[in-house]
C-alpha cells in the first residue's frame, strides 16, 4: 500500500518560494507505471491540480497553465521522494497543498499542508 | 480544459435512504480504444485528504463498502450511495483523468436529513 508523507513550512512570505516535499513508501518515484502529482485546495479555487512528474525511460513534467511559469516538480530517486517548488507566491497561493499518486487517479494522498502566504 | 460540473451542490438524505450525486464533463472522457471512462470519485471528510471511492467510473477502490457505486459513460456520471450511513457525511468530488490538466468537480456536500 502506497503511503505519502509531506513536509515543509506552513508560512511563506509574499514574493518568496513555497517548497514542499513528499516522501513515498510502498512504491518508487521512478516506477514506469506511476505518476506523482501536486494538488491544492482552497475555498475560492476548490481542488486544483498543479502538476505531475513521471518516468518512462526519461523524466517527464506536466504543469497547469495557471502556475506554469512559477512551478517546478522535482523527483529525487536517492530519497524516493518528489518536491514542489512554487516561486513568487502571493496571498492567492494560500491553500492546503497535497501530494498524490501513484497514477492519474489518486489511491494515495499526503496528509496535506496548510500553506499561508503572509508577511 | 475539461470542466466538471456536479449537481446538486448540497444534498440532505435520511439515514438508510439512497443518495445520488451527478457529474457532467464538458468533453467525452471515454477512450474508445480501451472502452474505459477516465472518471473517479472521492470522499472528503473535514480536515482529511480526499479518499478514492471509485475509478474507471464504476470500479470500487480497495476497502470501499459496496453501498457505494458508480455509473455512467461519456459525459454523464452518477455516484450512488444505496443506504446512507452516518459516516457517509462528507463532501464528494468527481475527477477526470482523461487529459491534462486533471480537473475536479466543485464538490457536493452530503448531510443527514
Amino acid at each position: 500500500q502506497v503511503q505519502l508523507q509531506q513536509s515543509g513550512p506552513g508560512l511563506v512570505k509574499p514574493s518568496q518560494t513555497l517548497s514542499l516535499t513528499c516522501a513515498i513508501s510502498g512504491d518508487t518515484v521512478s516506477n514506469n507505471n506511476a505518476a506523482w502529482h501536486w494538488i491544492r485546495q482552497s475555498p475560492s479555487r476548490g481542488l486544483e491540480w498543479l502538476g505531475r512528474t513521471y518516468y518512462t525511460s526519461e523524466w517527464y513534467y506536466d504543469y497547469a497553465v495557471s502556475v506554469n511559469s512559477r512551478i517546478i516538480i522535482n523527483p529525487d530517486t536517492s530519497k524516493n521522494q518528489f518536491s514542489l517548488q512554487l516561486n513568487s507566491v502571493t496571498p492567492e497561493d494560500t491553500a492546503v497543498y497535497y501530494c498524490a499518486g501513484s497514477g492519474n487517479f489518486y489511491r494515495a494522498w499526503g496528509q496535506g499542508t496548510l500553506v499561508t502566504v503572509s508577511s | 480544459d475539461i470542466v466538471m460540473t456536479q449537481s446538486p451542490d448540497s444534498l440532505a438524505v435520511s439515514l438508510g435512504e439512497r443518495a445520488t450525486i451527478n457529474c457532467k464533463s464538458s468533453q467525452n472522457v471515454l477512450y474508445s480504444s480501451n472502452n474505459k471512462n477516465y472518471l473517479a470519485w472521492y470522499q472528503q471528510r473535514p480536515g482529511q485528504p480526499p479518499k478514492l471511492l471509485i475509478y474507471w467510473a464504476s470500479t470500487r477502490g480497495s476497502g470501499v463498502p459496496d453501498r457505494f457505486s458508480g455509473s455512467g459513460s461519456g459525459t454523464d456520471f452518477t455516484l450512488t450511495i444505496s443506504s446512507l450511513q452516518a459516516e457517509d457525511v462528507a463532501t464528494y468530488y468527481c475527477q477526470q483523468y482523461h487529459s491534462s490538466p486533471y480537473t475536479f468537480g466543485q464538490g457536493t456536500n452530503l448531510e443527514i436529513k
